[in-house]
Order: structure tokens, then C-alpha cells, then sequence
């Protein structure tokens, strides 16, 4: 356990529903990335936040996500009018401004049906 | 899009041996980092080597970064059956946040 939490671990859906991903990252890391993760693949950067600015977007994040850290603490990742092709996992990790070092969570799978 | 490349793509051992996975990558990095990935799980991390380092050593772990072929090396010496799982790199790049990482390499030990 990293201390990275993600809620929930699974969640099934049907094409076109939106569905909401929770991050709490380790409590005194500023830093709080998310990445997608497909099988057989590594993961890919989506967005990052440092405290509650979010400063990069990969292009991977289409008009349907969003992500906010409204607090600077805990995050949320939506996806608009899922399709099937965003059934992956959700991995959310954390770092402080002093070490590079990114402790990741145990993610949240996907399935989009 | 993915930055560095794994080799081999799986590997499989006896108990004992060593396991050596290779990472080569594209462009100048800050530092590059390998995690592990059980099944279905998070990642954790494993070591981190700057740009300005050639050799690191944790445990059974030794990392190498040869920046001039772009490429780096993790060896897991006296492997366990509990070290099965997949291996990843990942690289930062300077002035840069997100890691990037490879498709990673499957490692299975075989008791």
C-alpha cells in the first residue's frame, strides 16, 4: 500500500453514461498525476496538478475527460459519453515537489460495455 | 505517446537465476525510473537513476543508464518466485512532469 487511494477499483458501464474516478493522493504531496493503462501496455500521462493548478493535458485527454483538484488534495477524473474504447485502467499517483519519485495507486479498471 | 521500448517483452527463469530487462528510450531525460506491476495492480517504484549517473544499486536490484546509446538496464540478481511481475521504464525529460513509459517486460520465475 503506497498510501494512494483509488475509488472506486472497478466500475462497469454501459456506452454513453458518464462515470466519475476519486483520487486521494499521499496528504502532503502537491504533485497528482493521472495515466491510462491499457493491457499489455505501460501507462500513458494524462494530466497533472500541482496543488490545485492543473498545468499539463496530454492530447490523449479528449474534450470528454476532465479532470479537477478543486482543493488542491483529493481529485476526480470524469468521462463524458464513455465509449468503448476508454475501458483501461485509471491510475492515479502522487508526489511531493521535492523527489521525483511518483507513488502510484492501485487504479480503477474500466469496463465499458 | 510511449517513450521508451522494453527488451525482452516477457522473460521467463528458474528460481535463483538473474533476470536482466533492457530499456532504450528517444530523447534526452532528467532521470529514468523502473516500477514493478503485479497483476491487475498498481505500480510501485524501484530505483531511480539521474542522467548524470551510470550505476545504481538497491537489494538485488542494479540499475545502469548509458546516455549516449539512450538505453539502461535492470538486473534482479538470486530472482524469487515473488518476483514475477512486469517491469517497467519510465523517463522524465527536463522541464518536464509526466513520466513516460514502455510497454514494459513480463517477467515470470518459475519455482
Amino acid at each position: 500500500d503506497t498510501g494512494v487511494s483509488q475509488n472506486p477499483r472497478h466500475k462497469i458501464t454501459k456506452r454513453g453514461q458518464n462515470v466519475t474516478f476519486r483520487c486521494d493522493p499521499i496528504s502532503e504531496h502537491n504533485r497528482l498525476y493521472w495515466y491510462r493503462q491499457t493491457l499489455g501496455q505501460g501507462p500513458e500521462f494524462l494530466t497533472y496538478f500541482q496543488n490545485e493548478a492543473q498545468l499539463e493535458k496530454s492530447r490523449l485527454l479528449s474534450d470528454r475527460f476532465s479532470a479537477e483538484r478543486p482543493k488542491g488534495s483529493f481529485s476526480t477524473l470524469e468521462i463524458q459519453r464513455t465509449e468503448q474504447g476508454d475501458s483501461a485502467m485509471y491510475l492515479c499517483a502522487s508526489s511531493s515537489a521535492l523527489q521525483e519519485t511518483q507513488y502510484f495507486g492501485p487504479g480503477t479498471r474500466l469496463l465499458v460495455l | 505517446s510511449q517513450q521508451g521500448e522494453e527488451d525482452p517483452q516477457a522473460l521467463s527463469i528458474q528460481e535463483g537465476e538473474n533476470a536482466t530487462m533492457n530499456c532504450s528510450y528517444k530523447t534526452s531525460i532528467n532521470n529514468l525510473q523502473w516500477y514493478r506491476q503485479n497483476s491487475g495492480r498498481g505500480l510501485v517504484h524501484l530505483i531511480l537513476i539521474r542522467s548524470n549517473e551510470r550505476e545504481k544499486h538497491s537489494g538485488r536490484l542494479r540499475v545502469t543508464l548509458d546516455t549516449s546509446k539512450k538505453s539502461s538496464s535492470l538486473l534482479i540478481t538470486a530472482s524469487r518466485a515473488a518476483d514475477t511481475a512486469s517491469y517497467f521504464c519510465a523517463t522524465v525529460m527536463y522541464n518536464n512532469n509526466d513520466m513516460r513509459f514502455g510497454a514494459g517486460t513480463r517477467l515470470t520465475v518459475k519455482p
